[in-house]
């Protein structure tokens, strides 16, 4: 069964921090992709990366990078040098996409993150 | 080019009354999908459609709730005889493809008293 495991329900650090945002996921799909979205306190859900099971390359998107991880079913995402504006939930998610997959999204707990000034 | 446009932001309904929410996909997306956000729970999926068609209900509750993606017109998510327990932000999303990745709209915040 599929399934997404963000184990840290809150993180509150202070800005200039790294830190890191841990996911683990569950899937017997060899084709599937895996998903970072950002929920700020005004409640939208933004769109951060989309990585697909063949590609483990690690992407670096500016002080945000994702280090994807087959080995383990990871999936972790890394916030440099952390700033207040960082402060909101973020949810892993994943889509199967063997066949008869739909692209629904099945998303982790999420991980609240606080950045103190 | 505009997101997704969902509409009301806000709801409030009393017990037992209906409630429809509306989801206008992006220029070009014909993929649809509806998710619900409890207090304190993760998000969860309700329902896929394409265009006159439903895909995918799976994670429609078996009663009161319903959705539709007309030829002509936004997606509707409808909940009927609404109770305490339907209050939630309900996110619908866009995607031009299945897998291409999701733009969700704003939400609609869902309130029953």
């Amino acid at each position: 069964a599929q399934k997404v495991t963000q184990a840290q329900t809150e993180i509150s650090v202070v800005e200039k921090e790294d830190v890191t945002l841990d996911c683990v996921y569950e899937t017997r799909d060899t084709t599937y992709y895996l998903f970072w979205y950002k929920q700020p306190p005004s409640g939208e859900l933004v769109f951060l990366i989309r990585r697909n099971s063949f590609d483990e390359q690690n992407e670096i998107s500016g002080r945000y990078s994702w280090n994807f991880q087959k080995s383990t079913s990871s999936f972790n995402f890394t916030i440099t040098a952390s700033q207040v504006v960082d402060s909101a939930v973020y949810f892993c998610a994943l889509s199967e996409g063997d066949s008869g997959n739909t692209g629904k999204l099945i998303f982790g707990q999420g991980t609240t993150l606080q950045v103190k000034p | 080019n505009a997101g997704v446009m969902q509409n009301p932001r806000h709801l409030v309904r009393r017990r037992g009354q209906e409630a429809r929410l509306r989801c206008s996909p992006m220029k070009g997306h014909s993929h649809v999908y509806w998710y619900r956000q409890l207090p304190e729970e993760g998000l969860k999926f309700m329902v896929y459609l394409q265009k006159e068609n439903i895909i995918d209900e799976s994670g429609m509750p078996k009663e009161r709730f319903s959705a539709e993606f007309p030829k002509e017109g936004p997606s509707i998510l409808r909940i009927q005889q609404v109770v305490r327990g339907d209050s939630a932000a309900y996110f619908c999303a866009s995607s031009p493809q299945v897998d291409y990745g999701y733009t969700f709209g704003s939400g609609t915040r869902l309130t029953v008293v």
